[in-house]
């Protein structure tokens, strides 16, 4: 079975341009979730998408990020303008329910931005 | 203060000893925690999950979840060089997961 898919993998931009960021889940995963990783700390959650409506946006910083999942499959994270405190490592997961009734998140390998 | 402490080390240690590993948490409605293990460059991946309190045991690894503390921990016996990595402790209530700062794990051969 496939993971999680991410790219690009490294990023370098300027302060004030704009970067996308994409993912395509594991196959047949509804769940989809972006995640903000600063360095040295845990994963933030930044957007989850329920095929292809959001459940919870509460922690995107909404005048600069914005997210879509088109068809419920792939999607997209945008920042616009980026600013210095946006370098992380942006992660993308996907998740199924498993037959103990939990929805275990598999996780790509990210995207790292670093914002100059 | 965080919805979950962990302390991010460093640690180090020989290869065969144990690496112990903890979380403190304050939000009651937590009732999934997992583990998961990070390489450098790489994405977590979900060691171990547990429902509510009690001990969990796969191979080398036991999770333990005590509720009326708010904390949680895991043990790694026997640990390998492969073993180096972060750990990361996660906690969930209805559907999101928090997470801990992680802890880098360094096994020394």
């Amino acid at each position: 079975e496939a993971g999680v898919a991410q790219s690009p993998r490294y990023k370098i931009i300027e302060k004030r341009q704009s970067v996308a960021f994409w993912c395509n889940p594991i196959s047949g995963h509804a769940t989809l979730y972006w995640y903000q990783q600063i360095l040295g700390q845990g994963p933030k959650l930044l957007i989850q998408f329920q095929n292809n409506g959001v459940v919870d946006d509460s922690q995107l910083p909404k005048d600069r990020f914005s997210a879509e999942r088109l068809k419920g499959v792939d999607s997209t994270l945008k920042i616009q303008p980026a600013k210095l405190e946006d370098s992380a490592v942006y992660l993308c997961a996907s998740s199924s329910l498993t037959s103990g009734g939990y929805y275990e998140q598999y996780f790509g390998p990210g995207t790292r931005l670093t914002v100059t | 203060q965080k919805e979950v402490e962990q302390d991010p080390g460093p640690l180090s240690v020989p290869e065969g000893a144990i690496v112990s590993l903890n979380c403190t948490y304050s939000n009651s409605a937590f009732q999934y925690f997992m583990w998961y293990r990070q390489y450098s460059r790489k994405g977590p991946e979900l060691l171990m999950y547990t429902y509510s309190s009690g001990n969990k045991e796969d191979g080398r690894f036991t999770a333990q979840v005590d509720k009326s503390s708010k904390y949680i921990s895991l043990f790694i016996r026997d640990s390998q060089p492969s073993d180096s990595a972060t750990y990361l402790c996660a906690m969930r209530g209805d559907y999101k997961l928090s997470f801990g700062a992680g802890t880098t794990v360094t096994v020394r051969a």
